[in-house]
């Protein structure tokens, strides 16, 4: 069973602020990491994916991934009150189920105007 | 990205009575998807592996003679509740994987489900 583990939150911003939501995972092979926004009611979509050590940015978002640390983790600059939703860092299953992810639990984020 | 769909988006059912949900991947072929449920403020948790021609692997825990899988094709798979009762209520939420470098799983919009 692979551990993927999110800082617990609730985490809360003021609009315009960088929030930052961190992920630690276990298994130090894995390769690929990826980050889900949920809304409540809602299913996960997915905002980004970092396969390389270093900084993926794309838009208001950027992944940081830093391998030996086994640490990955989704900053949000100028964050809106739109972003508020739960954030679910995922890592896929190096074993025999192709494409199986393991999540943690997410973590919350709430934008206050 | 890709597109998942799900049906239908809500349901309501009587005690006792079974519900299909469909999963279906509309531009692209999916060989595997997956099968969620989550419970309000809940995580995800993931109930089987569903292969398109061949069985569906369960969970541990998950009773696969009550949560019926069928992925008879690239595009479209099947969750049958069968004798829904109330604790099954809950809000079930498929993926499938688009098999490029990526393997990147993209999630349906999910069905709620309640059992009265």
């Amino acid at each position: 069973q692979k551990e993927v583990e999110q800082n617990s939150g609730p985490l809360s911003v003021p609009e315009g602020a960088i929030a930052s939501l961190n992920c630690t995972y276990s298994d130090r092979g894995s390769q690929s990491f990826f980050w889900y926004r949920q809304y409540s009611g809602k299913s996960p979509e997915l905002i980004m994916f970092i396969y390389s050590n270093g900084d993926k940015e794309d838009g208001r978002f950027t992944a940081q991934l830093n391998k030996a640390s086994q640490y990955v983790s989704l900053l949000i600059r100028d964050s809106q009150p739109s972003d508020s939703a739960t954030y679910l860092c995922a890592v896929p299953d190096r074993g025999s189920t192709l494409g199986r992810l393991y999540f943690g639990r997410g973590t919350q984020l709430t934008v206050w105007p | 990205g890709a597109v998942v769909s799900q049906h239908p988006s809500r349901v309501i059912c009587k005690s006792g009575t079974s519900v299909k949900i469909e999963c279906r991947s509309l531009d692209f072929q999916a060989t595997t998807m997956f099968w969620y449920r989550q419970f309000p403020k809940q995580s995800l948790m993931l109930m089987a592996t569903s292969n398109e021609g061949s069985k569906a692997t369960y969970e541990q825990g998950v009773e696969k003679d009550k949560f019926l899988i069928n992925h008879a094709s690239l595009t479209l798979s099947t969750l049958t509740v069968t004798s829904a009762h109330p604790e099954d209520s809950s809000f079930y939420i498929c993926s499938a994987i688009r098999l490029d470098f990526t393997d990147t799983q993209y999630f349906g919009p999910g069905t709620r489900l309640t059992v009265l």
